[in-house]
């Protein structure tokens, strides 16, 4: 079946230090994979997503790279900032049938002055 | 605005309350889902609704009845909870296509006493 697998956090970094939060895949098919953030007290919002191999999806600073030979989808960010603190998700949505997105348990980042 | 509103945003109720959750989309979407998401678990999909019908159901007590009138409104009719229910309740929308993304609402807070 599919499934997402996200490093465990927290990840406490200090303002400007470089981000990796990685995340892997397992699915059938050709999935899109996304990258969702949660503020505190809110949903979750669409930060970046990519729809095939090797596509990279970029929003607000923030990058990843549709990998299919290592089934991953790490987010990166070169210059994290205090507003970057929040919870971040990977998901995918499998590539047939009706639409489903299936969640990585989330990855929270503290980002300290 | 993301398009997708719940109400609720906080819900306080008793284990023999009965009440329920409400979710309205603008998006013109045709498939729904209920999350859960609960402290240190991972996100839960717990229904989908495409074109109305009910397409997953992941094995949730029948204490959760989902009703998805039309494609723009889906409600969580909630009875007889127990505290380990208690949660943030999430609707997202998305299209019926396989491999696009799904817009969030910003919850229900969900205190069961």
């Amino acid at each position: 079946g599919n499934s997402v697998t996200q490093m465990e956090g927290p990840v406490t970094l200090s303002e400007e230090a470089f981000l990796t939060i990685n995340c892997t895949y397992t699915a059938t098919g050709y999935p899109s994979l996304f990258w969702y953030v949660q503020y505190p007290g809110e949903g979750l919002q669409l930060l970046l997503k990519a729809t095939k191999a090797d596509d990279k999806g970029s929003n607000k600073g923030f990058e990843a790279t549709y990998r299919k030979e290592t089934t991953s989808f790490h987010l990166e960010k070169g210059s994290v900032q205090v507003s970057d603190s929040a919870v971040y998700f990977c998901a995918l949505s499998n590539s047939g049938g009706y639409n489903k997105l299936i969640f990585g348990a989330g990855t929270r980042l503290a980002v300290h002055p | 605005e993301t398009g997708v509103t719940q109400t609720p945003r906080h819900l306080v109720m008793g284990m023999t309350n009965k009440k329920s959750l409400k979710c309205e989309q603008h998006l013109g979407h045709n498939a729904m889902y209920w999350y859960k998401q609960s402290a240190k678990k991972p996100l839960e999909l717990m229904f989908v609704y495409n074109f109305k019908e009910q397409t997953e159901n992941n094995s949730v007590p029948s204490r959760f009845s989902p009703e998805c009138p039309n494609s723009s409104h889906l409600f969580l009719h909630l009875h007889t909870l127990q505290p380990e229910d208690s949660a943030l309740y999430l609707c997202a929308s998305s299209p019926e296509e396989p491999n696009t993304e799904a817009f969030f609402g910003q919850g229900t807070r969900l205190t069961v006493v």
